[in-house]
Protein backbone atom coordinates (compact mmCIF):
# COMPACT_ATOMS: atom_id res chain seq x y z
CA UNK A 1 0.00 0.00 0.00
CA UNK A 2 1.22 3.59 -0.51
CA UNK A 3 1.67 5.44 2.25
CA UNK A 4 3.63 9.08 3.49
CA UNK A 5 4.45 8.91 7.66
CA UNK A 6 5.30 12.24 9.72
CA UNK A 7 7.01 11.03 12.71
CA UNK A 8 6.16 14.29 14.25
CA UNK A 9 3.30 15.59 15.61
CA UNK A 10 4.97 18.63 16.01
CA UNK A 11 8.21 20.60 15.85
CA UNK A 12 9.64 23.99 17.48
CA UNK A 13 12.13 26.05 16.14
CA UNK A 14 13.27 29.32 17.13
CA UNK A 15 12.86 32.19 14.67
CA UNK A 16 15.98 32.49 12.82
CA UNK A 17 17.10 28.67 12.53
CA UNK A 18 17.22 25.94 10.32
CA UNK A 19 13.96 23.97 10.56
CA UNK A 20 13.19 20.65 8.87
CA UNK A 21 9.74 18.62 8.87
CA UNK A 22 10.45 14.97 8.21
CA UNK A 23 8.24 12.28 5.91
CA UNK A 24 9.06 9.28 4.75
CA UNK A 25 7.58 7.16 2.37
CA UNK A 26 6.21 3.66 0.88
CA UNK A 27 5.28 3.25 -2.68
CA UNK A 28 5.54 0.67 -5.49
CA UNK A 29 6.77 2.50 -8.05
CA UNK A 30 9.04 6.01 -8.98
CA UNK A 31 7.36 8.78 -5.87
CA UNK A 32 5.93 11.79 -6.92
CA UNK A 33 6.30 13.89 -3.57
CA UNK A 34 4.58 16.73 -2.37
CA UNK A 35 4.59 18.84 0.70
CA UNK A 36 1.21 21.71 1.83
CA UNK A 37 1.22 24.24 4.30
CA UNK A 38 -2.37 24.81 6.06
CA UNK A 39 -2.83 28.09 8.12
CA UNK A 40 -5.88 27.85 10.73
CA UNK A 41 -9.30 27.77 8.43
CA UNK A 42 -7.98 27.82 5.23
CA UNK A 43 -7.44 25.26 2.37
CA UNK A 44 -4.13 23.70 1.76
CA UNK A 45 -1.45 25.63 -0.79
CA UNK A 46 1.41 23.76 -2.46
CA UNK A 47 4.94 24.42 -1.44
CA UNK A 48 7.15 22.21 -3.70
CA UNK A 49 7.03 18.63 -5.36
CA UNK A 50 9.42 16.07 -6.48
CA UNK A 51 8.55 13.73 -9.50
CA UNK A 52 12.33 13.19 -11.41
CA UNK A 53 15.53 14.89 -11.28
CA UNK A 54 17.29 17.08 -9.08
CA UNK A 55 17.32 15.95 -4.87
CA UNK A 56 16.83 19.12 -3.76
CA UNK A 57 13.60 20.61 -4.54
CA UNK A 58 12.79 24.55 -3.97
CA UNK A 59 9.23 25.67 -3.60
CA UNK A 60 7.84 28.83 -2.15
CA UNK A 61 8.31 31.04 0.65
CA UNK A 62 11.95 29.70 0.79
CA UNK A 63 11.30 26.18 1.40
CA UNK A 64 13.15 23.34 -0.10
CA UNK A 65 12.85 19.27 0.13
CA UNK A 66 15.36 17.09 -0.02
CA UNK A 67 14.27 13.37 -1.94
CA UNK A 68 16.72 10.53 -0.64
CA UNK A 69 15.85 7.28 -2.09
CA UNK A 70 18.28 5.25 -0.16
CA UNK A 71 16.42 6.28 3.16
CA UNK A 72 12.53 6.80 1.53
CA UNK A 73 12.40 10.09 2.83
CA UNK A 74 11.22 13.54 1.81
CA UNK A 75 11.96 15.96 4.37
CA UNK A 76 11.39 19.68 4.16
CA UNK A 77 13.65 22.43 5.41
CA UNK A 78 14.15 25.89 5.30
CA UNK A 79 17.50 27.65 6.59
CA UNK A 80 16.04 30.65 8.56
CA UNK A 81 12.50 29.87 10.14
CA UNK A 82 9.82 33.06 10.54
CA UNK A 83 7.42 33.16 12.94
CA UNK A 84 5.49 33.55 9.95
CA UNK A 85 5.96 30.19 9.04
CA UNK A 86 3.64 28.72 11.84
CA UNK A 87 1.45 26.64 10.32
CA UNK A 88 0.23 22.65 9.92
CA UNK A 89 2.27 20.99 7.01
CA UNK A 90 1.32 17.97 5.35
CA UNK A 91 3.28 15.50 3.11
CA UNK A 92 1.59 13.86 0.45
CA UNK A 93 2.40 11.01 -2.39
CA UNK A 94 0.56 10.19 -5.65
CA UNK A 95 -1.27 7.42 -5.82
CA UNK A 96 -0.35 5.34 -8.46
CA UNK A 97 -3.01 2.91 -9.48
CA UNK A 98 -4.76 4.93 -12.08
CA UNK A 99 -3.60 6.72 -15.18
CA UNK A 100 0.26 4.73 -15.13
CA UNK A 101 0.76 6.55 -12.13
CA UNK A 102 0.89 10.32 -12.68
CA UNK A 103 -2.73 11.39 -12.40
CA UNK A 104 -3.74 9.98 -9.32
CA UNK A 105 -5.16 11.52 -5.86
CA UNK A 106 -2.87 12.32 -3.30
CA UNK A 107 -2.06 10.38 -0.74
CA UNK A 108 -2.10 12.65 2.60
CA UNK A 109 0.29 12.50 6.29
CA UNK A 110 -1.13 13.09 9.79
CA UNK A 111 0.54 16.93 9.04
CA UNK A 112 3.09 18.22 11.74
CA UNK A 113 2.58 21.31 13.26
CA UNK A 114 5.50 23.62 13.05
CA UNK A 115 5.67 26.56 16.18
CA UNK A 116 8.23 29.15 15.06
CA UNK A 117 8.84 31.21 18.19
CA UNK A 118 10.37 34.92 18.31
CA UNK B 1 -6.07 33.05 -12.02
CA UNK B 2 -8.84 32.25 -9.83
CA UNK B 3 -8.78 29.59 -7.28
CA UNK B 4 -10.98 26.54 -6.59
CA UNK B 5 -13.91 28.20 -4.90
CA UNK B 6 -15.98 26.42 -2.23
CA UNK B 7 -19.60 27.19 -0.74
CA UNK B 8 -20.86 27.22 1.87
CA UNK B 9 -17.38 27.87 4.43
CA UNK B 10 -19.42 26.87 7.53
CA UNK B 11 -22.43 24.55 7.62
CA UNK B 12 -24.38 23.23 11.34
CA UNK B 13 -27.34 20.37 10.54
CA UNK B 14 -28.76 18.55 12.92
CA UNK B 15 -27.79 14.28 12.28
CA UNK B 16 -30.09 12.62 9.78
CA UNK B 17 -30.77 15.66 7.73
CA UNK B 18 -28.57 16.47 4.43
CA UNK B 19 -26.51 18.97 2.95
CA UNK B 20 -24.90 19.48 -0.16
CA UNK B 21 -21.64 21.35 -0.81
CA UNK B 22 -20.38 22.88 -4.41
CA UNK B 23 -17.16 23.50 -5.49
CA UNK B 24 -16.30 25.54 -8.78
CA UNK B 25 -12.51 24.37 -9.66
CA UNK B 26 -9.92 25.99 -11.65
CA UNK B 27 -10.99 27.01 -15.18
CA UNK B 28 -9.36 24.38 -17.56
CA UNK B 29 -8.48 21.97 -14.74
CA UNK B 30 -10.07 18.59 -16.13
CA UNK B 31 -9.02 16.52 -12.76
CA UNK B 32 -11.41 17.26 -9.59
CA UNK B 33 -11.18 15.71 -6.20
CA UNK B 34 -13.62 16.10 -2.96
CA UNK B 35 -11.22 14.84 0.66
CA UNK B 36 -12.70 14.90 3.72
CA UNK B 37 -10.30 16.37 6.42
CA UNK B 38 -11.80 15.25 10.24
CA UNK B 39 -9.74 17.35 12.90
CA UNK B 40 -6.34 16.23 13.36
CA UNK B 41 -5.83 13.78 10.53
CA UNK B 42 -4.74 14.80 6.63
CA UNK B 43 -7.12 14.83 3.95
CA UNK B 44 -8.87 12.06 2.79
CA UNK B 45 -9.83 10.91 -0.91
CA UNK B 46 -13.50 10.64 -1.42
CA UNK B 47 -13.99 11.15 -5.01
CA UNK B 48 -11.81 11.74 -7.95
CA UNK B 49 -13.96 12.77 -11.48
CA UNK B 50 -11.80 12.84 -14.63
CA UNK B 51 -13.95 15.80 -16.73
CA UNK B 52 -17.26 14.10 -15.55
CA UNK B 53 -16.61 10.61 -15.32
CA UNK B 54 -15.81 9.18 -11.75
CA UNK B 55 -11.94 7.68 -11.80
CA UNK B 56 -11.83 6.86 -7.78
CA UNK B 57 -14.63 6.57 -5.64
CA UNK B 58 -13.35 3.76 -3.76
CA UNK B 59 -13.57 5.62 -0.04
CA UNK B 60 -16.90 7.22 -0.72
CA UNK B 61 -19.47 5.98 2.28
CA UNK B 62 -21.94 5.28 -1.07
CA UNK B 63 -24.96 4.73 0.92
CA UNK B 64 -25.22 8.25 2.69
CA UNK B 65 -22.27 10.21 -0.11
CA UNK B 66 -22.92 11.04 -3.45
CA UNK B 67 -21.02 13.56 -5.99
CA UNK B 68 -21.89 14.47 -9.23
CA UNK B 69 -20.01 16.92 -11.80
CA UNK B 70 -22.49 17.93 -14.31
CA UNK B 71 -20.27 18.98 -17.78
CA UNK B 72 -17.22 18.56 -16.54
CA UNK B 73 -17.22 21.65 -14.29
CA UNK B 74 -18.97 22.03 -11.20
CA UNK B 75 -19.02 19.80 -8.47
CA UNK B 76 -21.78 18.99 -5.87
CA UNK B 77 -20.89 17.04 -2.85
CA UNK B 78 -24.36 15.27 -0.87
CA UNK B 79 -24.31 13.79 2.66
CA UNK B 80 -27.99 12.04 3.13
CA UNK B 81 -28.65 11.56 6.25
CA UNK B 82 -25.51 12.93 7.87
CA UNK B 83 -24.00 11.10 11.45
CA UNK B 84 -22.11 12.82 13.62
CA UNK B 85 -18.99 11.65 12.44
CA UNK B 86 -19.19 13.55 9.38
CA UNK B 87 -18.01 16.49 10.60
CA UNK B 88 -15.10 17.88 9.45
CA UNK B 89 -13.96 19.74 6.61
CA UNK B 90 -14.73 19.29 3.11
CA UNK B 91 -12.04 20.41 1.20
CA UNK B 92 -12.69 20.87 -2.85
CA UNK B 93 -9.12 20.50 -5.30
CA UNK B 94 -8.58 20.58 -8.72
CA UNK B 95 -5.35 19.97 -11.69
CA UNK B 96 -4.49 20.10 -15.27
CA UNK B 97 -3.54 16.62 -16.85
CA UNK B 98 0.17 16.69 -17.01
CA UNK B 99 2.99 15.17 -15.32
CA UNK B 100 2.23 14.39 -11.69
CA UNK B 101 0.44 17.93 -11.88
CA UNK B 102 -0.14 19.38 -8.03
CA UNK B 103 -3.77 20.24 -6.80
CA UNK B 104 -4.81 23.25 -6.02
CA UNK B 105 -7.20 23.64 -3.19
CA UNK B 106 -10.63 25.35 -2.55
CA UNK B 107 -10.85 26.95 1.38
CA UNK B 108 -12.67 23.88 2.46
CA UNK B 109 -16.27 23.78 4.01
CA UNK B 110 -16.38 22.76 7.82
CA UNK B 111 -18.96 20.90 8.55
CA UNK B 112 -20.70 20.56 11.94
CA UNK B 113 -23.06 17.71 12.77
CA UNK B 114 -25.22 18.19 16.24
Amino acid sequence: AQSVAQPEDQVNVAEGNPLTVKCTYSVSGNPYLFWYVQYPNRGLQFLLKYITGDNLVKGSYGFEAEFNKSQTSFHLKKPSALVSDSALYFCAVRDQRNYGGSQGNLIFGKGTKLSVKP
Amino acid sequence: EAGVAQSPRYKIIEKRQSVAFWCNPISGHATLYWYQQILGQGPKLLIQFQNNGVVDDSQLPKDRFSAERLKGVDSTLKIQPAKLEDSAVYLCASSFRGPSPEAFFGQGTRLTVV
